[in-house]
């Protein structure tokens, strides 16, 4: 089967930095996807990893070490909007996509 | 190009009554995912569909749900009887192509409550 674990809660300031950790456990691992998910909204799509190495998208940034099955994503210049929860997902060769139990991130003035 | 559709938004039952979600995915999307989302809690994934076929129900709660895809392009999602700790958000998602594209697009969800 498959098991991932991330952070429940993290605080950070506006214009901070903050890294998101995910250690997972699956069988057949094809990829490393991250979604935010504001309260009330959909999950929507914000990075991902097949290979090791950071991956860049404007302020976000996700991470992959396949060797050590861990992951992050790092959100720079932090803004109120980004207070949400964060998803690490894992995929496999046949596009299965599980989900950790997500991090509330809260962004404070 | 349009999202991932769902209906209802919303729907309220009593335990052991019935209850259907539908879901129409992106054009052209093959995978088709069920998930369900427990508040506080990540989505748990419940079906998982490549065009009409099921590719993964190993989640699936049998006895209670069951879902179908026909024609490979439209979805619904049965509960019955529904129970209490069934309460929960059911997402739909959808991707173009199974094991290969990376992002899955979601729809915003029927939110169950039931009482």
């Amino acid at each position: 089967g498959q098991s991932l674990e991330q952070p429940s809660e993290v605080t950070a300031v506006e214009g901070a930095i903050v890294q998101i950790n995910c250690t997972y456990q699956t069988s057949g691992f094809y990829g490393l996807s991250w979604y935010q998910q504001h309260d009330g909204g959909a999950p929507t799509f914000l990075s991902y990893n097949a290979l090791d190495g950071l991956e860049e998208t404007g302020r976000f940034s996700s991470f992959l070490s396949r060797s050590d099955s861990y992951g992050y994503l790092l959100l720079q210049e932090l803004q109120m909007k980004d207070s949400a929860s964060y998803f690490c997902a894992v995929r496999d060769r046949r596009g299965k996509l599980i989900f950790g139990q997500g991090t509330e991130l809260s962004v404070k003035p | 190009e349009a999202g991932v559709a769902q209906s209802p938004r919303y729907k309220i039952i009593e335990k052991r009554q019935s209850v259907a979600f539908w879901c129409n995915p992106i054009s052209g999307h093959a995978t088709l995912y069920w998930y369900q989302q427990i508040l506080g809690q990540g989505p748990k994934l419940l079906i998982q569909f490549q065009n009409n076929g099921v590719v993964d129900d190993s989640q699936l709660p049998k006895d209670r749900f069951s879902a179908e895809r026909l024609k490979g392009v439209d979805s619904t999602l049965k509960i019955q009887p529904a129970k209490l700790e069934d309460s929960a958000v059911y997402l739909c998602a959808s991707s173009s192509r199974q094991g290969v594209e990376k992002e899955a697009f979601f729809g915003q969800g029927t939110r169950l409550t039931v009482v």
